[in-house]
């Protein structure tokens, strides 16, 4: 079975940095391109970043491109998310999600771990 | 970045009903277009991808349609537990946007 489990999530003030984990388990990690994707309170949600399954491609959002930066470990079948000069607007939960297909990332996302929450707040 | 646009955003509907909304792309997208299911408090969940495919576990009562800049999706008969909100995503380019969501109400 699948699973994704996040942590790292908490209070920082703007300015701030956080470190954002996921630790995966029940598949073959390094096939597949992982992905973090937040909901901010009461919204919709936004794709943030990708990583492919080796590190070498990755790709993030504008309004977060420069600021945060998407890792993995293999070894450690754990996916990364640091967050620096956090602002008010990045308070939301943060999913990690896998791609469905080892061989495409363009067919969607088709596990999520359950989320976990950053308040930016002073 | 290619936009993309649900409609209805709301959508009132009883047990037994069939139902349809729409995801419209700002441009085309081929069929790199996924639709996922959400509920309070809980994760999104994959339902259709590559515009029609049905992802493994997903009842047949979904179903879903379309390419280049309008896809559709439907559900045959709509059940309790189906209430909920509904997100497209565009696979097609980066970055991997979704839609605002189409709420789905009793």
């Amino acid at each position: 079975e699948v699973q994704l489990l996040e942590s790292g999530g908490g209070l920082v003030q703007p300015g701030g940095s956080l470190r954002l984990s996921c630790a995966a388990s029940g598949f073959t990690f390094s096939s597949y391109a992982m992905n973090w994707v937040r909901q901010a309170p009461g919204k919709g949600l936004e794709w943030i970043s990708s990583i492919s399954g080796n590190g070498g491609t990755i790709n993030y959002a504008d309004s977060v491109k420069g600021r945060f930066t998407i890792s993995r470990d293999n070894s450690k079948n754990t996916v990364y998310l640091q967050m620096n000069s956090v602002r008010v607007d990045d308070t939301a939960i943060y999913y990690c999600a896998k791609a469905e297909s080892t061989v495409t990332t363009r067919t969607g996302l088709d596990s999520w771990g359950q989320g976990t929450l950053a308040t930016v707040s002073s | 970045d290619i936009q993309l646009t649900q409609s209805p955003s709301f959508l009132s509907a009883s047990v037994g009903d069939r139902v349809t909304f729409t995801c419209r792309a700002s441009q085309g997208i081929s069929s790199y277009l996924a639709w996922y299911q959400q509920k309070p408090g809980k994760a999104p969940n994959l339902l259709i991808y590559t515009a029609s495919t049905l992802q493994s576990g997903v009842p047949s009562r979904f179903s879903g349609s379309g390419s280049g800049t309008e896809f559709t999706l439907t559900i045959s008969s709509l059940q309790p537990e189906d209430f909920a909100t509904y997100y497209c995503q565009q696979l097609n380019s980066y970055p991997r946007t979704f839609g605002q969501g189409t709420k789905v109400e009793i």
